[in-house]
């Protein structure tokens, strides 16, 4: 079975600045898809960015970057100048061959003046 | 841009009586996913409909039931409610169409179930 592991509870940044949370995943799978959502207060989920196992290239979204490192399962979230509106829970998630989606604990990123 | 619709966004029962949840999803959408998100945790998945078929099956209790029908809307169906059963109930949907895997999932508001 798949696993996603957020080994960070929470974050601080203050705004402007950037952040970086961490998710790692453990998979047997070689075609797969990884995302970030997003999940404020309003508890609404909102995809961030999704990135897919096969392509090289890191995905990007604006402010929101990722570093995707397969060989070591690894998928890290960027984001550059935080703004207050980013504050919110963050959700790592994998999908493969069964396409739901499994997702990390989640780490709560908190944006100070 | 439509987003996933889903009804009703609150909801409060007594234990051991029932509820449905419906979603309607992205036009077009040919895939629906229930998660259920406890109390500061994640979302856990429920179940899958592709094509109106029963496609996946997680950690959804025998209390509960889903389909979809021919429209594509879902509606997920809960008995003998428990009060462990307050929850978010998250209907997602995605398009397989010309990709069977990896299709994005956009979620719907949630619907917010208090079982008292």
């Amino acid at each position: 079975a798949q696993t996603v592991t957020q080994s960070q509870p929470e974050m601080s940044v203050q705004e402007a600045e950037t952040v970086t949370l961490s998710c790692t995943y453990d998979t047997s799978e070689s075609d797969y898809y990884l995302f970030w959502y997003k999940q404020p207060p309003s508890r609404q989920m909102i995809l961030v960015i999704r990135q897919e196992a096969y392509k090289q290239q890191n995905a990007t979204e604006n402010r929101f970057s990722v570093n995707f490192q397969k060989a070591a399962k690894s998928f890290s979230l960027k984001i550059s100048d935080s703004q207050l509106g980013d504050a919110a829970m963050y959700f790592c998630a994998y999908t493969g061959t069964a396409s739901k989606l499994t997702f990390g604990t989640g780490t709560r990123l908190q944006v100070t003046l | 841009a439509a987003g996933v619709i889903q009804s009703p966004r609150h909801l409060i029962k007594e234990k051991r009586e029932t509820a449905t949840l419906k979603c309607y999803p992205i036009p077009r959408h040919d895939t629906v996913y229930w998660y259920q998100q406890g109390p500061g945790q994640d979302p856990q998945f429920l179940i899958s409909f592709y094509e109106k078929m029963q496609s996946d099956k997680g950690s959804i209790p025998d209390r509960f039931s889903a389909q979809q029908f021919s429209d594509y809307h879902s509606e997920l169906n809960m008995s003998s409610l428990e009060l462990g059963d307050s929850a978010l109930y998250f209907c997602a949907s995605s398009s397989k169409r010309g990709n069977p895997r990896g299709e994005t999932q956009y979620f719907g508001p949630g619907t917010r179930l208090l079982v008292l």
